[in-house]
């Protein structure tokens, strides 16, 4: 079945400083690519996506890439904010209906 | 319009107990879909119901079943709990099963501790 591996936590960074977590997927076929984000007591919620190969999601300052050639969808934001502490999740789909989630990356951002 | 909302928020069971957990779908939403996440883990992909028929399940043995009301509600019962079984159950709704085209919205999830 699908996979996802992404980088170990916890990142700790600064303010204004720049963001990368990084996310490979192994998959059958063409999955779609997602981050989530969880908030200390919080549900899930969905960051961004991405359908196909060489698409980019974008929301709130983050983007990812969906990048075939090296089964990737990193993570970036180009200054992080206290606000952006949180556990993110990459995940591709698996059959259409199953999310296959990464372990996590846990951001902690200090002022 | 309310969002998806479980029931309860935390629980401890004894091994070899019985649980179910309860999950009010977002207004309009057909589909639930069922995740365990372990301590430190990602979510598990356990079950799906669309349109109350199961319509794909993960890798867990058949002591997780569950159901969906007409209302689009839904339940996820474990039986015969083990240790291991202790975890935080996420479910999330949508308005179609396929993650292709809708987005899932998750629930805050209940911590189930088994001792």
């Amino acid at each position: 079945g699908n996979s996802v591996t992404q980088m170990e936590g916890p990142v700790t960074l600064s303010e204004e400083a720049f963001l990368t977590i990084n996310c490979t997927y192994t998959a059958t076929g063409y999955p779609s690519l997602f981050w989530y984000v969880q908030y200390p007591g919080e549900g899930l919620q969905l960051l961004l996506k991405a359908t196909k190969a060489d698409d980019k999601g974008s929301n709130k300052g983050f983007e990812a890439t969906y990048r075939k050639e090296t089964t990737s969808f990193h993570l970036e934001k180009g200054s992080v904010q206290v606000s952006d502490s949180a556990v993110y999740f990459c995940a591709c789909n698996q059959a259409g209906t199953a999310l296959i989630f990464g372990k996590g990356t846990t951001l902690s951002v200090s002022s | 319009e309310t969002g998806v909302t479980q029931s309860p928020t935390h629980l401890i069971k004894t091994r070899g107990q019985q649980v179910t957990l309860r999950c009010s779908s977002q207004s309009g939403h057909n589909t639930v879909s069922w995740y365990q996440q372990a301590l430190g883990q990602g979510p598990q992909f356990i079950f799906q119901y669309y349109r109350e028929e199961e319509n794909g399940r993960g890798n867990f043995p058949p002591r997780f079943s569950g159901l969906q009301f007409p209302n689009y509600s839904s339940e996820l019962n474990v039986n015969a709990l083990e240790l291991d079984d202790s975890a935080l159950y996420l479910c999330a709704s949508s308005l179609g099963p396929s993650t292709m085209n809708t987005e899932a919205f998750f629930g805050q999830g209940t911590r189930l501790t088994v001792v």
